[in-house]
């Protein structure tokens, strides 16, 4: 079945470091791939979205790129602030859109300090 | 536009006893999804409705839980008896239709079982 992987956290960083969150995914033919951000006690935000192969999203900073080849959507962002600190969630909708659930990763908790 | 309302925000029970949990979603979004999230691991979806219809409930444990979404509108999960490993948060999202994304998430409700 699909399925999403993302690296282990947490992660800490140092305020203006760059930050890249592994994420791999299996699937069947071509996924929509997402990341959303949990900031504490909140719900889910969409941080962006790649619905095709070489697909770049972007929001705030952060960027993904759909690589097919290595059924990869790494998350990067080049300077990271406090305020960045949250969960991030990897996820995909299966391809034949399959009712769009989305199906996440584990989540990769990311503490940035000043 | 008003966000995904939930309630309540918390709740704490023993295990064997009945909760309830309630969701409005987005105005004018027809489909609705239920995700459990127990700590440490991602969202799961639970159950997705598009107007007062079930489109997918594979992952509900029937035993034990229900949904409905009598009016196409707002949505009650309930668990009936509870079980200790049903401690979690439990999400409600709201999208405009089947496959459309951004999925919209509310806070959720977070249910400890003593």
């Amino acid at each position: 079945g699909n399925s999403v992987t993302q690296m282990e956290g947490p992660v800490t960083l140092s305020e203006e470091a760059f930050l890249t969150i592994n994420c791999t995914y299996t699937a069947t033919g071509y996924p929509s791939l997402f990341w959303y951000v949990q900031y504490p006690g909140e719900g889910l935000q969409l941080l962006l979205k790649a619905t095709k192969a070489d697909d770049k999203g972007s929001n705030k900073g952060f960027e993904a790129t759909y690589r097919k080849e290595t059924t990869s959507f790494h998350l990067e962002k080049g300077s990271v602030q406090v305020s960045d600190s949250a969960v991030y969630f990897c996820a995909l909708t299966g391809p034949y859109n399959q009712g769009g659930k989305l199906i996440f990763g584990q989540g990769t908790e990311l503490s940035v300090k000043p | 536009e008003a966000g995904v309302a939930q309630s309540p925000r918390y709740k704490i029970i023993e295990k064997r006893q009945s909760v309830a949990f309630w969701c409005n979603p987005i105005s004018g979004h027809a489909t609705l999804y239920w995700y459990q999230q127990i700590l440490g691991q991602g969202p799961k979806l639970l159950i997705q409705f598009q107007n007062n219809g079930v489109v997918d409930d594979s992952q509900l444990p029937k035993d034990r839980f229900s949904a409905e979404r009598l009016k196409g509108v707002d949505s009650t999960l309930k668990i009936q008896p509870a079980k200790l490993e049903d401690s979690a948060v439990y999400l409600c999202a709201s999208s405009l239709g089947v496959g459309e994304q951004p999925q919209h998430f509310g806070d959720g409700t977070r249910l400890s079982i003593l």
